[in-house]
């Protein structure tokens, strides 16, 4: 089975600009859960998604968005990107009723 | 405020010792913990977990202890090998009424020296 794929790998956006990112869950895998990993605040989580429904979301300002589409492909959107927005965002999918998540290598953004 | 804490950065052991890997909470919602294995520019890697019923759970060389009463959690590797050089991160997970988030602590930097 594939893992999780994410796209792109690597992006280098400039500030005030916006950014899109993508995954694909586990074939079967209907959870999609994004994390953000930086030096100062380690990895945290941003949002859950499950049946196209956003069921979880941390804390997170509004300029981070997501959706899930119906073959639960996952994006994330960030508006007016700031330099502190530089970081590797993962994507992580699971099981229905499965607490194990399988990650992808994740997209670094750099924000200049 | 650190909901799952690694209070140990880095850890070196010797080939063929064991390493363990210690890690707190403080959330009593947390009823499953995981630990993942992770190398740079890489994404996580499941390695074992446990749910709070349990006190042990063992795969091959990791095990994974919870004590539930000091909100402790420690993953053994025995015997340690140079590949399991890595960064190791627990994470917290709350029961499923709260979606299917994660809590991750710090991190520890396992170095097995050959």
């Amino acid at each position: 089975k594939a893992g999780v794929t994410q796209t792109p790998r690597y992006l280098i956006k400039t500030r005030g600009q916006q950014v899109t990112l993508s995954c694909s869950p586990i074939s079967g895998h209907r959870s999609v859960s994004w994390y953000q990993q930086t030096p100062g605040q380690g990895l945290q989580f941003l949002f859950e998604y499950f049946s196209e429904t956003q069921r979880n979301k941390g804390n997170f300002p509004g300029r981070f968005s997501g959706r899930q589409f119906s073959n639960s492909r996952s994006e994330m959107n960030v508006s007016t990107l700031e330099l502190g927005d530089s970081a590797l965002y993962l994507c992580a999918s699971s099981l229905e009723n499965q607490r194990e998540q399988y990650f992808g290598p994740g997209t670094r953004l750099t924000v200049t | 405020d650190q909901q799952v804490k690694q209070n140990s950065p880095s850890l070196s052991v010797q080939e063929g010792r064991i390493s363990i890997l210690n890690c707190d909470y403080t959330n009593s919602m947390f009823d499953y913990f995981l630990w993942y294995k992770k190398y740079p520019a890489e994404g996580p890697t499941f390695l074992i977990s446990i749910s709070s019923i349990k006190d042990k759970n063992e795969d091959g060389r990791f095990t994974v202890f919870l004590n539930k009463s000091a909100k402790h959690l420690s993953l053994h590797i025995v015997p340690s090998q140079p590949g399991d050089s890595a960064v190791y991160f627990c994470a917290a997970s709350p029961g499923f009424n709260a979606g299917n988030m994660l809590t991750f602590g710090g991190g520890t930097r396992l170095m097995v020296k050959p």
